[in-house]
């Protein structure tokens, strides 16, 4: 499986300030994808990072909020924009190849507090 | 919808004896389905999936997993459970026809001395 490295691993922010995680991947990836798991909650996807082209959001996030670029098949950043506390959250990558099947990989995750 | 269920927040379990973490799912179409788990401080980790075949499936870490279409479940368990087993699982499905994984809301595993 591909190694996943995400940084920064957490951060404290001041309301009202942006913070940009970053995802980088050892190998070329297909898939890459933002999740988010809120304090003692299961993980929600937040959108799919599309290689040159614009971000994939589900129902309830939006560019604005959560920009996310993706320049390469390795490498991707998300940006937590004007953040609230409740925002506060375990921010995660994960990869995965071509196929529908196949196993999404998860970076170790950043672990943000907004105050 | 489409969806994962953990019934259990929690299981308690002793060190040697068996354990069994449940999911249950509702899909349309064949099921994918996964397990992870997540120990303090990390990330998750896969530990197996079904696609198709045996029903029985095995894993990492000595884990297997039963699919049972009768029952739409997929049960996570393992014969004899360790201290170090204690961590979050979370079972996933993959959301119909896409590459989107749908997660449950996680069970907490305690394994005691």
């Amino acid at each position: 499986s591909a190694v996943i490295s995400q940084k920064p691993s957490r951060d404290i922010c001041q309301r009202g300030t942006s913070l940009t995680i970053q995802c980088q991947v050892d190998s070329q990836v297909t898939m890459m994808f933002w999740y988010r798991q809120q304090p003692g909650q299961s993980l929600t996807l937040i959108a799919t990072a599309n290689q040159g082209s614009e971000a994939t959001y589900e129902s309830g996030f939006v560019i604005d909020k959560f920009p996310i670029s993706r320049p390469n098949l390795t490498f991707s950043t998300l940006t937590v924009s004007n953040m609230s506390p409740e925002d506060s959250s375990i921010y995660l990558c994960s990869v995965a190849g071509t196929a529908i099947q196949e196993t999404q990989y998860f970076g170790p995750g950043t672990r943000l507090l907004v105050l | 919808a489409q969806s994962v269920a953990q019934p259990e927040d929690q299981v308690n379990v002793a060190e040697g004896n068996p354990l069994t973490v449940k999911c249950t799912y509702s899909v349309s179409g064949n099921p994918y389905l996964f397990w992870y788990v997540q120990y303090p401080n990390r990330g998750l980790q896969f530990l197996l999936k079904y696609i198709t075949g045996d029903n029985l499936v095995k894993g990492s870490y000595g884990f297997e997993a039963e699919f049972n279409k009768s029952q739409t479940s997929f049960h996570l368990k393992k014969p004899s459970a360790l201290v170090s087993d204690s961590a979050l699982y979370f079972c996933a499905v993959l959301r119909y026809n896409t590459d989107k994984l749908i997660f449950g809301t996680g069970t907490r595993l305690q394994v005691f001395p």
